[in-house]
């Protein structure tokens, strides 16, 4: 089946220490998503890849990046986490028409960031 | 800016009871319209969308939502409620003018009894 994955689906890190969450595709679709959610609140969109170009949302912190290597991979990087970053990490993708238009986003299972 | 509310934090329902989840949200035009389920510790699961034509849109698990433009609504339904719908469910509205950027509302979370 066609599915967006995510790995780990549990992640523990330590205060300050980089940390990369992966996230892969079968779909083929052009557009990735990474969200942060934390408890008990809804997604909150960090960045997208429209094919190569990157998206950033304005209120993103400069300590989470992103990388896409190729349409099916997607990779979030915390280069200092700190406590607050701890939350579940959504990859999401779609596929958009030039013209613009009907998207619809699917989700993946999520990574769960613990930050000690 | 669009917005998106859930007015329900929680809902409790007895199993095999209907369920109604109501959706509001302010746009300037025809929305695109989401309603997605995440069970714990899970990612969220489309559930049905609308993108335009008929008002009532069926989805899985004997979901059904309408898209009424005179209420700004979008709310979810379902006759009978199974233990396993417990969840939290999110309604969303897709900006088109912003390369159809997700605006969730806050969400619901449903408890089944038994």
């Amino acid at each position: 089946d066609a599915m967006v994955i995510q790995n780990p689906r549990y992640q523990v890190t330590q205060f300050g220490k980089p940390v990369t969450l992966s996230c892969s595709q079968t779909l083929n679709h052009n557009v990735m998503y990474w969200y942060q959610q934390k408890s008990s609140q809804a997604p909150k969109l960090l960045f997208h890849y429209y094919d190569k170009d990157f998206n950033n949302e304005a209120d993103t912190p400069d300590n989470f990046q992103s990388r896409r290597p190729n349409t099916s991979f997607c990779f979030l990087d915390i280069r200092s986490p700190g406590l607050g970053d701890a939350a579940m990490y959504l990859c999401a993708t779609s596929h958009r028409t030039s013209g613009g238009g009907k998207e619809t986003q699917y989700f993946g299972p999520g990574t769960r960031l613990l930050v000690l | 800016a669009q917005s998106v509310t859930q007015p329900d934090i929680h809902i409790t329902v007895s199993e095999g009871a209907s369920l109604e989840l109501r959706c509001n949200y302010s746009y300037g035009a025809t929305p695109y319209l989401f309603w997605y389920v995440q069970s714990p510790g899970q990612g969220l699961q489309l559930l049905l969308k609308y993108f335009s034509g008929d008002t009532l849109v069926q989805g899985i698990k004997g979901f059904e939502a309408e898209f009424k433009r005179s209420q700004s609504s979008f709310n979810l339904r379902k006759p009978s409620v199974h233990w396993s719908d417990a969840a939290e469910y999110f309604c969303a509205v897709g900006e088109r003018a912003a390369g159809n950027k997700l605006t969730f509302g806050g969400g619901t979370r449903v408890l089944v009894k038994p």
